[in-house]
């Protein structure tokens, strides 16, 4: 799987758009660029994913450059349940293709 | 999303003993579930992948005697870690794929914290 960087920590304030940004520009063409967060001692949860077009869900979105070589996770609204660790994962997706885990981006979300 | 869920939450048990920690997808059938295990303050480490009906694949540097890993049916992997140790005291977090197809996510269970006395 392709190496992902993220800045270690982020703040945002509770109501703003918290834009959280990922670098993977060892990406290869069939990996898709999965987002996941983990809010402290529970599993982590997923949030959206794509592999080339911008995707949005309740959650967030996610606009992907068109190299591929990086994207941005958005939550457009932050409340303070937002506050957790991000991570950016590539993984090729296929049925049994694991995840793996960086070290994240920890979002505080400030009242 | 499709639901997977971790029995127990949390145990404490002595030094020596083995302990079971189930996984199960409740809502939809997975072929292929993870095990993996996050240290305090470190991100998730993949432990090994379990698949229904065969052996587990572990990582490298996981003791598969130690986990012994067992995907029994399409909703269920049991993971148990055989004479446990203070060192083994971590979450334990499974995650199971909703269907085999490209483009579906992986859900992750809510965690089962071990400690060993």
């Amino acid at each position: 799987d392709a190496k992902t960087t993220q800045p270690t920590s982020m703040d945002c304030a509770e109501g703003r758009a918290a834009n959280l940004p990922c670098n993977h520009s060892t990406i290869s063409g069939n990996e898709y660029v999965y987002w996941y967060r983990q809010i402290h001692s529970q599993g982590p949860q997923y949030i959206i994913h794509g592999l080339k077009n911008n995707e949005t869900n309740e959650m967030a979105s996610l606009i992907i450059t068109e190299d591929r070589k990086s994207s941005t996770l958005i939550l457009p609204h932050a409340t303070l349940r937002d506050t957790a660790v991000y991570y950016c994962i590539v993984s090729a997706n296929f049925g049994n293709e694991k995840l793996t885990f960086g070290t994240g981006t920890r979002l505080t979300i400030i009242p | 999303g499709a639901v997977v869920s971790q029995h127990p939450s949390w145990v404490i048990c002595k030094s020596g003993t083995s302990v079971k920690i189930e996984c199960r997808s409740l809502d939809f059938q997975a072929t292929t579930m993870f095990w993996y295990r996050q240290f305090p303050k470190q991100s998730l480490m993949l432990m090994a992948t379990s698949n229904e009906g065969s052996k587990a694949t572990y990582e490298q540097g996981v003791e598969k005697d130690k986990f012994l890993i067992n995907h029994a049916s399409l909703t269920l992997s049991t993971l148990t870690v055989t004479s446990a140790h203070p060192e083994d005291s971590s979450f334990y977090i499974c995650s199971a794929r909703d269907g085999s197809g490209i483009g579906s996510e992986q859900f992750f269970g809510p965690g089962t914290r071990l400690t060993v006395l």
